[in-house]
């Protein structure tokens, strides 16, 4: 069966610090992934999606970014971060890529950046 | 645009009392229809779906009805438990070029008292 994984699970960072989040899928190939947003009291906001290795696509200019140096990898990054970008991260994959495509959740990532 | 419209919450329920959670989508072609749950601090998990008019998703004891004709996907339980306390998010996919992007409503937040 598949299985996603994200780390760490929680976050303290001082503004202006650097931002690593990682995520994986196991037992599948190929998966679409993509990285959401919670902020506090609010909705998902859809980040990055990719398709394939090195394939990003943004949702949301801001000052976070993304990479997918392997098949099954995902990472969300930034140089600086902003108070703004507190909140729960949630990585998510899909198989297809019609409109009937389910998308499967980690268990996030809570920053707090203070 | 795409969007996704839910009764604004908090929703408070007595254990065994009915639930409905409305729901109304704007798209362009005819998405498919996603709820999912979020218990707290964790991540999001599929509820149910359904990918055409008139389709009924239901699991657990949730129901819900893709009703082209209101453009809505209101979630309902005939006996809600302390158990089923969580946010609960409605979200389309409007296939085409999106790679199956996903577009979330706001979440309402259901407590159930014992």
């Amino acid at each position: 069966s598949q299985t996603i994984h994200q780390w760490p699970a929680t976050l303290v960072q001082p503004v202006g610090s650097p931002l690593s989040l990682e995520c994986t899928v196991e037992g599948t190939s190929n998966p679409n992934l993509y990285w959401y947003r919670q902020a506090a009291g609010r909705g998902l906001q859809l980040l990055f999606y990719s398709v394939g290795i090195g394939q990003i696509s943004s949702e949301v200019p801001q000052n976070l970014s993304a990479s997918r140096p392997q098949d099954r990898q995902f990472i969300l990054s930034s140089k600086k971060l902003l108070l703004s970008d507190s909140g729960f991260y949630l990585c998510a994959w899909s198989v297809e890529r019609t409109y009937t495509d389910t998308q499967y959740f980690g268990p996030g990532t809570r920053l707090t950046v203070l | 645009g795409d969007s996704v419209t839910q009764m604004e919450g908090p929703v408070t329920l007595s254990e065994e009392a009915f639930l409905t959670i409305n729901c109304t989508y704007t798209a362009t072609g005819y998405p498919s229809l996603f709820w999912y749950v979020q218990y707290p601090g964790e991540g999001l998990q599929l509820l149910l779906k359904a990918t055409k008019a008139d389709d009924k998703g239901s699991n657990k004891g949730f129901e819900a009805t893709y009703r082209k004709e209101t453009t809505s996907f209101h979630l309902e339980k005939g006996s809600v438990q302390v158990s089923d306390s969580a946010v609960y998010f409605c979200a389309l996919n409007a296939g085409g070029t999106s790679y199956g992007k996903l577009t979330f409503g706001q979440g309402t937040i259901l407590t159930v008292h014992p």
